[in-house]
């Protein structure tokens, strides 16, 4: 089995500031995402990354910037924290291909962030 | 484009009986992958379930199955003897493809499940 680590597990800044969430992972997934879970919202996408150095924009990237430097981890930068965006950021990694447990996302247990 | 409805908000069962979640999807895949998640109340995201379109029985997992109605693009989980550890918030989500063998989860907005004693 593996794990996924965020830290770190509440982040608390000021509005307009830049915020750093990281993730890493031990199962030597493949692919990493960030989403971000609003109350009754559910999950959306913000990035992901399908292999090192690669970054792909989800549907609410605008406001956030990511980086994967080693394929065991994946950061999140808010890059100009406002207060409506507080909010619960959890990521996951899963491994490629369609056969066996391909694509089944394994989450880490969340960073919630706080803008005051 | 795809997406995934979960009509239910809530639900309350009694401890020990069978609850139904409902789910339907609207995808223009041939074939397609669908999961269930449980989030417990301490926020964790865990892996219940998985159904791949062209199977045609529907996945089993320990108390958890799913009844796959292709024609009504509909994937139920089915929780038969609920216990009050099953209380927490049940996504559906269905895998879109991004390219090739890649692919990223459309989820529902949840489905709140209390289980009374």
């Amino acid at each position: 089995g593996g794990i996924i680590t965020q830290t770190p597990k509440f982040l608390i800044g000021q509005e307009g500031q830049k915020l750093t969430l990281k993730c890493q992972q031990n199962f030597n997934h493949d692919t990493m995402y960030w989403y971000r879970q609003d109350s009754g919202k559910g999950l959306r996408l913000i990035y992901y990354s399908i292999t090192e150095n690669d970054l792909q924009k989800g549907d609410l990237s605008e406001g956030y910037d990511a980086s994967r430097e080693k394929k065991s981890s994946f950061s999140l930068t808010v890059t100009s924290a406002q207060k409506n965006e507080m909010a619960v950021f959890l990521c996951a990694s899963s491994i490629e291909g369609t056969g066996g447990g391909g694509n089944t996302l394994y989450f880490g247990e969340g960073s919630r962030l706080i803008v005051v | 484009a795809q997406k995934v409805t979960q009509t239910q908000t809530s639900i309350s069962v009694m401890e020990k009986t069978t609850v139904t979640m409902d789910c339907v999807y609207e995808t223009q895949d041939s074939s397609y992958f669908l999961f269930w998640y449980k989030q417990t109340a301490s926020g964790e995201i865990v892996f219940l379930i998985r159904q791949d379109s062209y199977k045609k029985e529907n996945a089993t997992v320990g108390h958890y199955s799913l009844n796959f109605q292709k024609p009504k693009s509909s994937i139920g989980l089915i929780i038969t003897a609920t216990q009050i550890e099953d209380s927490a918030v049940y996504f559906c989500a269905m895998r879109e493809v991004i390219t090739g063998n890649t692919g990223k989860l459309i989820f529902g907005l949840g489905t709140t499940l209390q289980v009374q004693p």
